[in-house]
């Protein structure tokens, strides 16, 4: 079985800061590991995915995830935050060559302050 | 390219009364899910469909939720009687079998007083 779980329901950092979403995931078979964005009154949208290729993915708007295995980590950055980043942020797990479902963590809301 | 198409985008009924949600997939994916999202439970999977087939409707809350997916371009989910803890915001997602990439439409926000 697979799980999802992000550390911190809410993040606040100040505009040019780093940013750091912390996921981690529990699963009995190698994963593909997904990261999405919902902003306001908006579906979720793909910031990046692991496909068991590269262990650093490189997404849309600058962020990036490192595939850790051995922490179980998928943990999303962003060097630079910029006030559009406001949003929602889920991780998601699925594991590969099985079940095309996606579980999702209960999401962390990003707050960009001036 | 037209995305996952969703409506009514929003819907706001009483009670008792049916409520039936589309969803129009993009072109050429294979693979629906039907999501409800609440403030208290987040994001859960309903029912998910592969090539027209449910697969895995083990989300499905209750008997008074179906899920239809009479062709490759479209998709239904109804809600009979609807009750006030029904209100969420209901999305669809479309995919291609063996990406395990989903693709979200707009939602629709369903409000049952």
């Amino acid at each position: 079985a697979q799980s999802v779980t992000q550390l911190g329901s809410h993040v606040s950092v100040s505009e040019g800061a780093l940013v750091l979403l912390r996921c981690n995931y529990s699963s009995s078979v190698p994963p593909y590991l997904f990261w999405y964005v919902q902003y306001p009154n908006q579906g979720l949208q793909l910031l990046l995915k692991y496909t068991s290729a590269a262990t650093l993915v490189k997404g849309i708007n600058g962020f990036e995830a490192e595939f850790k295995k051995s922490e179980t980590s998928f943990h999303l950055t962003k060097p630079s935050a910029h006030m559009s980043d406001a949003a929602e942020y889920f991780c998601a797990v699925s594991p590969q060559g099985g079940s095309e479902k996606l579980v999702f963590g209960k999401g962390t809301k990003l707050t960009v302050n001036p | 390219d037209a995305g996952v198409i969703q409506s009514p985008r929003h819907e706001v009924t009483e009670m008792g009364q049916e409520v039936t949600l589309r969803c129009k997939p993009i072109s050429g994916h294979n693979s629906l899910f039907w999501y409800r999202q609440t403030m208290m439970r987040g994001l859960e999977l309903l029912i998910y469909f592969n090539n027209n087939v449910p697969i895995d409707d083990s989300g499905m809350p209750e008997d008074r939720f179906s899920a239809k997916m009479p062709n490759a371009s479209f998709s239904t989910l109804k809600i009979q009687p609807s009750e006030p803890r029904d209100s969420a915001v209901y999305f669809c997602a479309t995919g291609t079998s063996g990406k395990n990439e989903q693709f979200f439409g707009p939602g629709t926000r369903l409000t049952v007083l």
